[in-house]
């Protein structure tokens, strides 16, 4: 069984950053991409990029470049997405999820990660 | 990169059928057929319920259904279920220099 299993929430100070993980397990890390999407309280989902495990390329959305890093650490099955320069619009729940070479949609998705930042 | 456009609600009974559109670009639907849609329940992480526009996934109910023409996509639920309440989202993939995918607005589905 595919597993995407997520760190806890995160409360934050604006400027500050933060480091979410994603820990899967049912499969091997570096058969899929790993995607990272933001969901702002009450709002839509959002891309923000994602990472090729096998040699740890990246592509960002735009509108996070220069503040997000994906990476992934192939020896513990582990994705991490760390944005910085906080603000409360960031505020929301962040989730990693799949996308199997080859294909283009998200098939599975961790259970997210909650946010806040707030002075 | 702009979002897909989505009605914000859509309703129906119990049994009817109803239809979510998702209007795009030709840099995004238009473009490919790589639409997917996503099912969300209050508090918990999307779900897929189509992709490639209109290919099910293993276990979701055929009573789903994707389809696309020109540069909006759809989708449509039949025999609606109360189980089936919920925010809808499409996303398709980009040509877009600032994004490499792209999500719709959203949309709640609510069964009277």
């Amino acid at each position: 069984e595919v597993q995407l299993v997520q760190s806890g929430a995160e409360v934050k100070k604006p400027g500050a950053t933060v480091k979410i993980s994603c820990k899967v397990s049912g499969y091997t890390f570096t058969d899929y991409y790993m995607h990272w999407v933001q969901q702002a309280p009450g709002k839509g989902l959002e891309w923000m990029g994602l990472v090729d495990p096998e040699d740890g390329e990246t592509i960002y959305a735009e509108k996070f470049q220069g503040r997000v890093t994906i990476t992934a650490d192939t020896s513990t099955d582990t994705a991490y997405m760390e944005l910085s320069s906080l603000r409360s619009e960031d505020t929301a729940v962040y989730y990693c999820a799949t996308v199997s070479r080859g294909t283009t949609y998200l098939d599975y998705w961790g259970q997210g990660t909650l946010v806040t930042v707030s002075s | 990169q702009s979002a897909l456009t989505q009605p914000a609600s859509v309703s129906g009974s119990p049994g009817q059928s109803i239809t979510i559109s998702c209007t795009g670009t030709s840099s995004d639907v238009g473009g490919y057929n790589y639409v997917s849609w996503y099912q969300q329940h209050p508090g918990k992480a999307p779900k897929l319920m189509i992709y490639d526009v209109s290919k099910r996934p293993s276990g979701v109910s055929n009573r789903f259904s994707g389809s696309k023409s020109g540069n909006t996509a759809s989708l449509t639920i039949s025999g609606l279920q109360a189980e089936d309440e919920a925010d809808y989202y499409c996303s398709s993939y980009t040509s877009s220099s600032t994004s490499h995918y792209v999500f719709g607005t959203g949309t709640k589905v609510t069964v009277l």
